[in-house]
């Protein structure tokens, strides 16, 4: 399957502790794009890499929130010290030159006890 | 601030129906519209729309832009329970962020 994958599938955390969430996108894509949707929201976007140079961060996303693309492919989203309004499902995108049109992956839902 | 609004929130609707879906945006820059679908995990891309009143057709699916009005609407013909999902708009306003609204649920009753 050469589409958007994302790891793990499902997390569940207690308050406090950190998670870290990967995201391969399409191999040829050079944009990546992490959102954060709940329940009854479209998705909210939370930042965008251009290979591994982060572009763009919404200020959404607290100093808790880091995420990184090393080498500009695999990009990761840590959260430290979660809480539980960060109990969400967090899409990851990606997409190829200047179009418009982002592949989304399956998603990591977090749960945050 | 750049924002985007569907109507209605939800619908029920039966097989066979027609349905239209609106989308209302107030975004500083605009370079496209987008319509996905999202089923039960990831939205999947439906049509990217750029001008005004150039209908874009995938099957029983429609959409049209009127850049002047600032809205857009997706149109369902002869509905089918497959077509059951959350429909979202975005718009793309060329500064690498894309602005969603919060969907439209549809359901389509057998």
């Amino acid at each position: 399957d050469t589409g958007v994958s994302q790891n793990p599938r499902h997390k569940i955390t207690k308050r406090g502790q950190n998670v870290t969430f990967r995201c391969d996108p399409i191999s040829e894509h050079n944009r990546l794009y992490w959102y954060r949707q709940t329940l009854g929201q479209g998705p909210e976007f939370l930042t965008y890499f251009q290979n591994e140079a982060q572009l763009e961060k919404s200020r959404l996303l607290s100093d808790r929130f880091s995420a990184e693309r090393p080498k500009g492919s695999f990009s990761t989203l840590e959260i430290q010290r979660t809480e539980q309004g960060d109990s969400a499902m967090y899409l990851c995108a990606s997409s190829f030159g200047g179009r418009a049109e982002q592949f989304f992956g399956p998603g990591t839902r977090l749960t945050v006890l | 601030e750049d924002k985007v609004v569907q109507s209605p929130l939800s619908l029920v609707v039966h097989e066979g129906d027609t349905v239209t879906l609106n989308c209302s945006y107030e975004v500083t820059n605009f370079r496209s519209l987008l319509w996905y679908k999202q089923e039960k995990k990831a939205p999947t891309f439906l049509f990217m729309l750029t001008s005004s009143g150039i209908e874009k057709k995938s099957g029983r699916l429609s959409s049209i832009l009127d850049k002047k009005e600032l809205f857009s609407i997706l149109n369902i013909t002869a509905t089918q329970t497959g077509d059951s999902a959350i429909y979202l708009c975005a718009v793309d306003s060329g500064g690498f962020k894309t602005i969603f609204g919060a969907g439209t649920r549809l359901f389509v009753k057998a």
